[in-house]
């Protein structure tokens, strides 16, 4: 059962546009929004996060969107870089802290080209 | 910036024998996770481990799975008797729930590999 569904498995942008991962969820009881960005051999990395009382996060380059109604969100990195090549992770979470486990999302693979 | 440490960084092990990966979690972090990553698949909640006792855990965490604070400090998985499908990147998590805004800090991983 896949609550936490990104359906695109990889992305390709150049330099300096914008790259827009999408995220989709089921499960109407998530409340905790997270991404994660991943280099090879290494732990996922907390990129940004947002709660459902918002609709937009933003932190320097990079803004995530949440539409409740349609359980969506998107990241928006804008401008890309070509540091930015990695896997990103969607998360979602019942509730933000506590004990609560992630359910993560298969990831997608950014590739920003110089 | 505070890391959580994970010992080894790979271990090849026998089908059958027990292994146990080790992690360092951020001190004064009061919430423990391990999760894994089977290649190409999506990151895996495994146990969550609160106050020195399992607070959730999921179907893949049977029998064969244990997790302890055995000093207080360290935070391990044992696993009995390894079976092939157990290969996996295992990935141990802090989260502290003052800080939880910040999300949870992960370990670099532990890649598992039963032969």
């Amino acid at each position: 059962d896949q609550q936490v569904k990104q359906n695109s498995p990889s992305l390709s942008v150049q330099e300096g546009r914008i790259s827009i991962l999408n995220c989709d969820y089921t499960n109407s009881m998530f409340d905790y929004f997270l991404w994660y960005k991943k280099y090879p051999a290494e732990g996922p990395t907390f990129l940004i996060s947002i709660s459902s009382i918002k609709d937009k996060n933003e932190d320097g380059r990079f803004t995530v969107f949440l539409n409740k109604s349609a359980k969506h969100l998107s990241l928006h990195i804008v401008p890309s870089q070509p540091g930015d090549s990695a896997v990103y992770f969607c998360a979602a979470s019942p509730s933000q802290g506590g004990s609560e486990k992630l359910v993560f999302g298969k990831g997608m693979k950014l590739t920003v080209n110089p | 910036e505070p890391e959580v440490t994970q010992t080894p960084s790979h271990q090849v092990t026998q089908m059958g024998q027990e292994v146990i990966l080790r992690c360092v979690p951020i001190s004064n972090h009061l919430y423990f996770y391990w999760y894994r990553q089977i290649l190409g698949q999506k990151v895996e909640f495994l146990v969550s481990f609160y106050n020195n006792e399992i607070s959730e855990k999921s179907e893949i965490f049977d029998d064969q799975f244990s997790v302890e604070r055995p000093d207080g400090s360290n935070f391990t998985l044992k696993i009995r008797s390894t079976k092939l499908e157990d290969s996996a990147m295992y990935f141990c998590a802090n989260d502290n729930w003052r800080e939880a805004n910040y999300g949870y800090t992960f370990g670099s991983g532990t890649r598992l590999t039963v032969v």
